[in-house]
């Protein structure tokens, strides 16, 4: 298996345009997280889906944030607008039986 | 709310000198621990789950343990490419399978 896919790898955008990350999750895993990482405030659980259905998405910061899970090898997590304050590396995450598995993660700059 | 504090923040350790990191929780109802490195730049690579206190896994020159309020990772005699950060997180009650991650600990080791 591939593992995670994630992209972009690296986003740079202006503050107020619309940035979307897109993963693709391991075949077989009912479970899919997006966390987004900072030097400040290390890994934190944005939203996480359980068979394409949001489960928690107590960690959104707020509605500028988004994230969807049309299908069960897609999910969308979606900017707007952005500000530089959500320059972060955001990582997706899917797991079926405990552990997480992540992949290379998307690092925004957001200018 | 789960907590997860990791210590020390940094680690530098000539090759072949043994440490322990520490990962000290407050959660309602542990139902895993779990142990990731994290190369920089890349995702979190699962390394290890402990379930219950007084459990201890291996692998290669890494050991974790747990109690009841902590976890230890033990490296022992390391090398160079054993430098990384070490994330600790909880998968506790009724949260789904979402985890909550510690600070992490930079662990260098130098030649």
């Amino acid at each position: 298996d591939a593992g995670v896919i994630q992209s972009p790898r690296h986003e740079v955008t202006e503050m107020g345009q619309e940035v979307t990350l897109r993963c693709k999750p391991i075949s077989g895993h009912d479970y899919l997280f997006w966390y987004r990482q900072t030097m400040m405030r290390g890994l934190e659980l944005l939203i996480y889906f359980n068979n394409n259905v949001p489960i928690d998405d107590s960690g959104m910061p707020e509605d500028r944030f988004s994230a969807k899970m049309p299908n069960a090898s897609f999910s969308t997590l979606k900017i707007q607008p952005s500000e530089p304050r959500d320059s972060a590396v955001y990582f997706c995450a899917s797991s079926f039986a405990g552990e997480l598995f992540f992949g290379e993660g998307s690092r925004l700059t957001v200018l | 709310e789960d907590q997860v504090t990791q210590s020390p923040e940094a680690l530098r350790l000539q090759e072949g000198e043994s440490s322990s990191l520490n990962c000290s929780y407050t959660v309602s109802g542990l139902r895993g621990l779990f142990w990731y490195r994290q190369d920089p730049g890349k995702g979190p690579e699962f390394l290890f789950t402990l379930y219950s206190a007084g459990e201890e896994k291996e692998k290669e020159r890494l050991k974790a343990t747990l109690t009841k309020k902590e976890s230890f990772l033990h490296i022992t005699a390391p090398k160079p490419e054993d430098s990384a950060t070490y994330l600790c997180a909880v998968q506790a009650g009724a949260a789904g399978n979402k985890l909550t991650f510690g600070g992490g600990t930079r662990v260098l080791v130098k030649p």
